[in-house]
């Protein structure tokens, strides 16, 4: 079975301030998806990220960064330089190969305060 | 905006009642999945649709249902309804299974 944990469930920083939001998953599987979703307090869900199980390079985009790490399946998100805009609930999820299901975490609130 | 659209975006019904809601996905999406979010339950996986035909099931009550039309929007069906069905339902959408889902604006369900 196929589990996402997402141990912090809720962080306040000070704007400028960076935060790491931390996911572990389990899977059996050899091939399978990360992704990362946020979800502002307007309630949509929006993509942030891709990753599959092959690629474990670290990426960057602006001041988003993930550190992917099969050792300790783990695949973590850092905010540098956080701004109010930030706040949101944050959501890890996986997806095993065969694309049939789509597992959540549980989410982390990350309020940013001025 | 993902592209992906529901409707309603909101909806009041008493218990016992049914519902329907729709989604469109994307354009040139052939995958269709639906999810409900609720305070205690989280986010859970329901259902996904691939070019009309079911592909997986989540955790779908046997008294919700849902299809994929031809021109591949879906509906989600939710009948006997209950207090605890009250939740904000999305539909999101993929090219193909095991891609980045995109989601809509949900529709959040309030049954009195």
């Amino acid at each position: 079975a196929q589990k996402v944990t997402q141990a912090q469930t809720e962080i306040s920083v000070v704007e400028k301030e960076d935060v790491t939001l931390d996911c572990v998953y389990e899977t059996r599987d050899t091939t399978y998806y990360l992704f990362w979703y946020k979800q502002p307090p307007s309630g949509e869900l929006v993509f942030l990220i891709r990753r599959n199980s092959f690629d474990e390079q670290n990426e960057i985009s602006g001041r988003y960064s993930w550190n992917f790490q099969k050792s300790t399946s783990s695949f973590n998100f850092t905010i540098t330089a956080s701004q109010v805009v930030d706040s949101a609930v944050y959501f890890c999820a996986l997806l095993v190969k065969d694309g049939q299901n789509f597992v959540f975490g549980p989410g982390t609130r990350l309020s940013v305060l001025p | 905006d993902s592209g992906v659209t529901q409707t309603p975006k909101h909806l009041i019904t008493a218990t016992g009642q049914r519902v329907t809601l729709r989604c469109s996905p994307r354009s040139g999406d052939l995958s269709v999945y639906w999810y409900q979010q609720s305070l205690d339950q989280g986010l859970q996986f329901l259902i996904q649709y691939y070019n009309g035909e079911e592909r997986a099931k989540g955790n779908i009550l046997e008294r919700f249902s849902a299809q994929q039309f031809p021109d591949l929007h879906s509906e989600l069906n939710l009948s006997s309804l209950e207090l605890g069905d009250s939740a904000l339902y999305f539909c999101a959408s993929s090219v193909s299974p095991g891609d980045e889902q995109f989601f809509g604006p949900g529709t959040r369900l309030t049954v009195l």
